[in-house]
């Protein structure tokens, strides 16, 4: 089972300030890492899949890179709705697919 | 628009099985793998299960082994999960998801996501 890391556990971050989340990988995903951000009861939202492409929708303010084990989301210029938990999916080996442990982005 | 509505969510004692259900519109349902997903209270988010269009392959985490049975209905547009034999730790809100593309390594991208169905298991 290929285990995800995410960190920081939390970042605290003013408005129009950028962030950075980090996942790491237990062994290679190539390029075939998901970005997910999730807020209280709402459906969750697809952010980046394969490493670094945005999904419909997505501002450019949220980036990411990264292939193997160590990859990057970052978000430039946080913007009020962009207060939320961040998580990384990797579906290069599957079953199981996995979730890093995400990332709590807030206010500071 | 994708829309993904669960339903079938409540309260169960240990031992107990209950049955979710997610109805999709706004896309051809059987062209598409489906998965449930969920989120424990102050934990983070684990796959349950997935079930492809077209062959009807299904897959689980090993937590799911054995206790739960994906299925659908593709005339319905009918995502269910037959969850038996539940623990404390099955507590969670149960998502159902539509990968990104109808093909290989998108059907596991979860693009599409319900709105979740809670499952608590208490005596």
């Amino acid at each position: 089972e290929i285990v995800m890391t995410q960190s920081p556990d939390t970042l605290s971050v003013s408005p129009g300030e950028g962030a950075t989340l980090s996942c790491r990988a237990s062994q290679s995903v190539s390029t075939s890492l998901a970005w997910y951000q999730v807020k209280p009861g709402q459906a969750p939202r697809l952010l980046i899949y394969a490493a670094s492409t945005r999904a419909l929708g997505v501002p450019a303010r949220i980036s990411a890179s990264g292939s193997g084990t160590d990859f990057t989301l970052t978000i430039s210029s946080l913007q009020s709705e962009d207060f939320a938990l961040y998580y990384c999916q990797q579906y290069s080996d599957w079953p199981p697919l996995t979730f890093g442990g995400g990332t709590k982005v807030e206010i500071k | 628009e994708v829309n993904l509505l669960e339903s079938g969510g409540g309260l169960v004692q240990p031992g107990g099985s209950l049955r979710l259900s997610c109805v999709a519109s706004g896309f051809t349902f059987r062209n598409y793998a489906m998965s449930w997903v969920r989120q424990a209270p102050g934990k983070g988010l684990e796959w349950v299960s997935t079930m492809t269009g077209t062959s009807g392959s299904t897959y689980y985490a090993d937590s799911a082994k054995g206790r739960f049975s994906i299925s659908r209905d593709n005339f319905k547009n009918t995502l269910f999960l037959q969850m038996d034999s539940l623990r404390a730790e099955d507590t969670a809100v149960y998502y159902c998801a539509k990968g990104l593309e109808g093909y290989g390594s998108g059907g596991i991208i979860f693009g599409h996501w319900g709105h979740g169905t809670r499952l608590t298991v208490s005596a």
